[in-house]
């Protein structure tokens, strides 16, 4: 237990859904990121949030859209998805984007697209 | 840009074998450290090694940061071992954004 739990789990959409993941860290952390892990490559940062604020979009598609309501507090909502963007997506947070290097990590949410 | 290259891609152990990780980056790298994932995908902070030796039970780290090179030892490996060890730095700007090698998969087998 890292202190950051995910939901769901496990995630079946259809290329024409609309889903969403949900992120929540209990460590009183102020910085909060998505990351995605395809097969045979390395973690890909995607969005990072700092005190609420996005700081990092590392040129990820429209399609994904995060929303961070607090610091505790992180959703990735989803749509029109392609089969190429199933993965294993992962929360992660740290005590400021200064202290990247001391991220605690979340179980993450293993989505198939179909 | 920032480089995080690491080898062996994959390694099979028997239990109770020694072995050695290795996590080449570039010099633009800081903070380096040392990450488990274990085979449902949960992803654990082994070390945080910039620089020097570190250990941690069956576990140490040593990060030579003049030759841009570190090392995760696992002796006496066990099955709970297995998993992907990834090493990842953090690129010397004012804005810390880590970046991950492609991982060893690691296998201990009775």
């Amino acid at each position: 237990e890292t202190g950051v739990t995910q939901t769901p789990r496990h995630l079946v959409m259809g290329m024409t859904n609309k889903k969403s993941l949900k992120c929540e860290q209990h460590l009183g952390h102020n910085a909060m990121y998505w990351y995605k892990q395809s097969a045979k490559k390395p973690l890909e940062l995607m969005f990072v949030y700092n005190f609420k604020e996005q700081t990092e979009n590392n040129s990820v598609p429209s399609r994904f859209s995060p929303e961070c309501p607090n610091s505790s507090h992180l959703f990735l909502h989803l749509h029109t998805l392609q089969p190429e963007d199933s993965a294993l997506y992962l929360c992660a947070s740290s005590q400021g984007s200064v202290r990247a290097y001391e991220q605690y990590f979340g179980p993450g949410t293993r989505l198939t697209v179909t | 840009g920032i480089q995080v290259e690491q080898s062996p891609p994959d390694l099979i152990l028997q239990e109770g074998a020694n072995s050695t990780l290795r996590c080449n980056f570039s010099d633009s790298v800081n903070n380096l450290q040392w990450f488990h994932q274990n085979p449902w995908g949960q992803l654990i902070n082994l070390f945080y090694i910039p620089s020097g030796t570190k250990q941690n039970g069956r576990l140490s780290a040593t990060t030579v940061a003049t030759e841009r090179y570190s090392l995760l030892y696992i002796s006496s490996s066990q099955t709970t071992d297995s998993g992907v060890y990834f090493c990842a730095g953090t690129n010397s700007g004012g804005y810390q954004k880590v970046t991950f090698g492609i991982g060893t998969k690691l296998q201990v087998i009775p």
